[in-house]
């Protein structure tokens, strides 16, 4: 069956510092690929997504993903995180070959900041 | 900027009583989702809506949980009778169309307590 992993399930980070998220998934082909972000109180949104092309691939507030077939990862990074990074992340994979499409979700990381 | 809008935002209801969401999705948007996101986890997919019809509602429990989108625009989620296990939060999101390259845009969502 499909699944997503994200082995941390909490992060913490001093403000300034670099990130990186993990997030491995299981299936046979490769699957398109989401990172949403949840702020307290507010909705899910969508910060970057990876169909085909540069492995490499840039999103919203300075976050970007980099897709590793070899390693069925999915990791997210960014340089330098300002407080207001702290929130929830979560990986998601929609299969590509389902017709629905439907998002399978990893269980999420919560990112705290250290100020 | 449009948004998804939800209500109730929190709702209190004892177990065996009735529970009812409503979502409001963004004006055009075909595809319609209800997830169940409980703490800890990502979300999970309860029902899809392409339209009016349903798409997928293979993981609603349909002994008590029912969905309509009668319209085609706004939906309402019902819960009869509620059970302490369906504490949680409901989101609903909604999307242009069901293939992944459609953002799916989420509401604040409705925290549900079963007491």
């Amino acid at each position: 069956a499909q699944s997503v992993t994200q082995p941390d399930i909490h992060i913490t980070v001093s403000e300034g510092a670099s990130l990186e998220l993990r997030c491995n998934y299981s299936y046979g082909a490769t699957p398109y690929l989401f990172w949403y972000v949840q702020s307290p109180g507010q909705g899910l949104q969508l910060l970057l997504k990876y169909f085909s092309g540069d492995t490499l691939v840039q999103g919203i507030k300075g976050f970007e993903a980099e897709f590793k077939r070899s390693q069925s990862s999915f990791n997210l990074r960014k340089p330098s995180v300002h407080w207001s990074d702290a929130a929830e992340y979560f990986c998601a994979v929609a299969p590509s070959m389902d017709s629905n499409y439907q998002l399978i979700w990893g269980a999420g990381t919560k990112l705290i900041i250290k100020p | 900027e449009a948004e998804v809008a939800q209500s109730p935002r929190y709702k209190i209801t004892e177990k065996s009583q009735a529970v009812a969401f409503w979502c409001d999705p963004i004006s055009g948007h075909a595809t319609l989702y209800w997830y169940r996101q409980i703490l800890g986890q990502g979300p999970e997919l309860l029902v899809q809506f392409q339209d009016e019809s349903v798409v997928d509602d293979s993981q609603l429990p349909k002994d008590r949980f029912s969905a309509e989108r009668l319209k085609g625009v706004d939906s309402t989620l019902k819960i009869q009778p509620a059970e302490l296990g369906d504490s949680a939060m409901y989101l609903c999101a909604s999307s242009l169309g069901q293939q992944p390259y459609y953002e799916q845009y989420f509401g604040p969502g409705t925290r549900l307590t079963v007491t």
